[in-house]
């Protein structure tokens, strides 16, 4: 059975600061790895994709991958309460989800 | 239209009952997905169709029937549920192939099961 364990939250930042959530996978031949998105009562909507090891930046958003440890992590720069929402990390061709992680950015 | 339409959006229902949802893509896609989010539960995959071929079906019971007559529309037939599989059903299309590539999920239909 593939797993995907994420931080335990909900976690809670300030405006302005770093947020950082971890994700670990446990399938080792695994190549793509995902972030989404999802707010309360809405749907997912992705993120970031990461394929190769190192980080991977978008705008406010680094994704990192570290295949020899199955630990990929998303940071958020400068989080503003927009951001506030349900981080799900993903593996595989997408079908394996973790359960999550609240984040809540206080103004 | 939006990219991906799921009717309806919500479900009640009796374990007697027969049931279907349907979900509609609008992005040219070629590969679609039935996934279950219960609270507190990881997003579990279903069902996924690519070039309407099933070619993933994980261990979901035999009262959720998918149908997918071709690469716009996916239902998920309902019959004899349990008060377990209330939860939202979220259907998803993604271009398909070898690579899913991004998943773009529908706003789900809430299923409750008296």
């Amino acid at each position: 059975q593939k797993e995907v364990e994420q931080n335990s939250g909900p976690l809670s930042v300030p405006e302005g600061a770093i947020a950082s959530l971890n994700c670990t996978y446990s399938d080792r031949v695994s190549q793509s790895f995902f972030w989404y998105r999802q707010y309360s009562g809405k749907s997912p909507e992705l993120i970031m994709s990461i394929y190769s090891n190192g980080d991977k930046e978008d705008g406010r958003f680094t994704a990192q991958l570290n295949k020899a440890s199955q630990y990929v992590s998303l940071l958020i720069r400068d989080s503003q309460p927009s951001d506030s929402a349900t981080y799900l990390c993903a593996f595989g061709n997408q079908f394996y989800f973790g359960t999550g992680t609240s984040l809540t950015v206080i103004p | 239209e939006t990219g991906v339409t799921q009717t309806p959006r919500h479900l009640v229902m009796g374990m007697t009952n027969k049931k279907s949802l349907k979900c509609e893509q609008h992005l040219g896609h070629n590969a679609m997905y039935w996934y279950k989010q219960s609270a507190k539960k990881p997003l579990e995959l279903m069902f996924v169709y690519n070039f309407k071929e099933q070619t993933e079906n994980n261990s979901v019971p035999s009262r959720f029937s998918p149908e997918c007559p071709n690469s716009s529309h996916l239902f998920l037939h309902l019959h004899t549920l349990q008060p377990e599989d209330s939860a939202l059903y979220l259907c998803a299309s993604s271009t398909g192939g070898r690579a899913t590539g991004e998943l773009f999920f529908g706003e789900g239909s809430r299923l409750t099961v008296l």
